[in-house]
């Protein structure tokens, strides 16, 4: 089973500002199958980006993924208010299917 | 536009069965062909984690860690699916979301909490 490890755990930022987020496989993520979602609280989570680069419909372009192998990296160029929520990658070109254990990002 | 949504008891007894289903509408899960239908679980506070997948025909996948303990059903004619988890425990309390999986998922219900407890 392929393990993805989420940093930082709690990332503290203000509105306007850029985010990174990283997300690092246990071992190389098949066809750069690798997605991340957004979730706001009591809701389910949103897909975002899918194949480590491709937004989702309706994603605004503020939201870019990169990466590939191992090392994978979602950035928010200028964050919204609406922006400070919790965040996952999952990867699905291995089975099973994983997640992270989430970032949480917060307003500073 | 596609909706999914769960139903079933929101609260098992240790060592029962739990059992869920969900209902798409919007669309037939017999269309969906380059698509599959999953269940996932969420417990408080933590990462989701993928439980399996049926395709249409009734093929199925699940995750090795509750293999032995899941079964994952379809039904065409009523456009759904449903999953069964035995032998439930408290570490089986999570929020249960059923999807439509094409490996990223971008149909999501909207998830329903079902907790272990006597």
């Amino acid at each position: 089973e392929i393990v993805l490890t989420q940093s930082p755990g709690t990332l503290s930022l203000s509105p306007g500002e850029r985010a990174t987020l990283s997300c690092r496989a246990s071992q190389s993520v098949s066809s750069s199958y690798l997605a991340w979602y957004q979730q706001k609280p009591g809701q389910a989570p949103r897909l975002l980006i899918y194949a480590a680069s491709s937004r989702a419909t309706g994603i605004p372009d503020r939201f870019s993924g990169s990466g590939s192998g191992t090392d994978f990296t979602l950035t928010i160029s200028r964050l919204e208010p609406e922006d400070f929520v919790v965040y996952y990658c999952q990867q699905y070109g291995n089975s099973p299917y994983t997640f992270g254990q989430g970032t949480n990002l917060e307003i500073k | 536009q596609l909706q999914l949504q769960e139903s079933g008891p929101g609260l098992v007894k240790p060592s029962e069965t739990l059992s869920l289903t969900c209902t798409v509408s919007g669309g037939s899960i017999s269309s969906s062909t380059s698509y599959y239908w999953g269940w996932i679980r969420q417990p408080p506070g933590k990462g989701p984690e993928w439980i399996g997948n049926i395709y249409y025909s009734g093929s199925t996948y699940y995750n090795p860690s509750l293999k032995s303990r899941v079964t994952i059903s379809v039904d065409t004619s009523k456009n759904q699916f449903s999953l069964s988890l035995r032998s439930v425990t408290a570490a089986d309390t999570a929020v249960y979301y059923c999807a439509k999986v094409s490996g990223d998922i971008g149909y999501w219900g909207q998830g329903t909490l079902v907790t272990v407890s006597s």
